[in-house]
């Protein structure tokens, strides 16, 4: 079965980085891509950016440029989310989600990691 | 970006009850349209893609409908499991964005 296992709880400074990773089984790696999204304490879903898994090519929703890099090792298929510079309102959990498609040209998130929360705090 | 919005944000209801929840696009996405079910503490599950194929294993009463930019999710009959909150997710172009979501608790 399809399984993203995500590494554990974080809590960072202000101005740090944080790599956060997601472990896949159950599914050939790189045959699909995998995207991070976060949420805040109490908030909605947050789109942060995709990699493919055969290319590594990579897609970041704006917000995010220049302050964060995913990558991938598929010797282990694992991908990795690093963020730099965090700051307080960086505080959230980070999800990775499997992009699959199901009959249809049509992406979804179709399997998601337990999630792994960021704490920013001084 | 394409803005999402979902009515209502937040509904009461018994079990049993028949539910509908609305969400819109700020500009057409064909049926590019996804539905998550999110509880406390837990990842999203994914209920409804490409806006009316229901996801393996997901219960029949659960409905999705809609092109364009007017979607709806309806749960036929709610049931004790199905308290929830309820998200709407384009994926017809970068950056891909997520409803606000909308919460169904116990009446």
């Amino acid at each position: 079965q399809v399984q993203l296992v995500q590494s554990g709880a974080e809590v960072k400074k202000p101005g740090a980085s944080v790599k956060v990773s997601c472990k896949a089984s159950g599914y050939t790696f790189i045959n699909f891509g995998i995207a991070w999204v976060r949420q805040a304490p109490g908030q909605g879903l947050e789109w942060m950016g995709w990699i493919n898994g055969r290319t590594a090519n990579t897609n970041y929703a704006q917000k995010f440029q220049g302050r964060v890099t995913m990558t991938t090792d598929t010797s282990t298929s694992t991908a990795y989310m690093e963020l730099r510079s965090l700051r307080s309102d960086d505080t959230a959990v980070y999800y990775c989600a499997r992009e699959g498609y199901h009959g249809s040209s049509v992406m979804v998130f179709d399997y998601w990691g337990q999630g792994t929360l960021v704490t920013v705090s001084s | 970006d394409i803005q999402m919005t979902q009515s209502p944000s937040s509904l009461s209801a018994s079990v049993g009850d028949r539910v509908t929840i609305t969400c819109r696009a700020s500009q057409t996405i064909s049926n590019y349209l996804n539905w998550y079910q999110q509880k406390p503490g837990k990842a999203p599950k994914v209920l409804i893609s490409a806006a009316s194929s229901l996801h393996s294993g997901v219960p029949s009463r659960f409905n999705g409908s809609g092109s364009g930019t007017d979607f709806t999710l309806t749960i036929s009959s709610l049931q004790p499991e199905d308290f929830a909150t309820f998200y709407c997710q384009q994926s017809y172009i970068t950056p891909f964005t997520f409803g606000p979501g909308t919460k169904v608790d116990v009446k």
